[in-house]
């Protein structure tokens, strides 16, 4: 079985600081884990994805997350907040089990960012 | 452009009525989702189809009913049986293996 745990369902920072998002992941098999991000009303877009190639990944506007085994830890980060990041972000794992690939998502994180 | 078409954006219905949602991509996948979303509890897998005529339950399939005659196509049935079914559905598709899910804008669905 598979599962994701995002710690804290609200992050506020000031914009230009730090965002730190958390996420981690339980999997029985070796993961792909993914980082997406919603606007209010619509569907999910990706931000970044890791597939074993490298622990630090880089995605779109800015964002990176570092893959840690021995904390089964994959979170999200980028140095300086903008106001357009405010949005909900959702940490997924997806694994093959029984031949089929099931993608579970965590319960998501709301950004907010402070003018 | 290819991209996966939720229709439509809101959808009201009535108790006791069952009520189809309309999931169609034009991007070649062979795996297609649907997701449920409620506040504060994240995307919870309803159904997925890995291949044409093949689906599985995910982990709320009671109430839900899905066919997949097309590779194009994944239509979602909301039941009378499902108890609570407002909520914002979201259908997805990928590529084989483990690549990235592809996401509809999703379809609002009330029911009172």
């Amino acid at each position: 079985a598979q599962s994701v745990t995002q710690l804290g369902s609200h992050v506020s920072v000031s914009e230009g600081a730090l965002v730190l998002l958390r996420c981690n992941y339980s999997s029985s098999v070796p993961p792909y884990l993914f980082w997406y991000v919603q606007y209010p009303n619509q569907g999910l877009q990706l931000l970044l994805k890791y597939t074993s190639a490298a622990t630090l990944v880089k995605g779109i506007n800015g964002f990176e997350a570092e893959f840690k085994k021995s904390e089964t830890s994959f979170h999200l980060t980028k140095p300086s907040a903008h106001m357009s990041d405010a949005a909900e972000y959702f940490c997924a794992v997806s694994a093959t089990s029984g031949g089929y690939q099931k993608v579970t998502f965590g319960t998501g994180t709301k950004l907010q960012v402070i003018p | 452009d290819g991209g996966i078409t939720q229709s439509p954006k809101y959808l009201f219905r009535k108790e006791g009525q069952n009520v189809t949602l309309s999931c169609e991509q034009n991007l070649n996948h062979d795996a297609m989702y649907w997701y449920r979303q409620d506040p504060g509890q994240g995307l919870r897998l309803i159904y997925y189809s890995q291949i044409v005529n093949d689906f599985q339950k995910g982990d709320i399939a009671e109430g839900y009913s899905v066919s997949r005659e097309k590779k194009e196509s994944f239509p979602l049935t909301v039941t009378s049986a499902q108890k609570n079914p407002t909520a914002f559905y979201l259908c997805a598709s990928r590529d084989g293996g483990n690549s990235p899910l592809h996401f509809g804008n999703g379809t609002r669905l009330t029911v009172t």
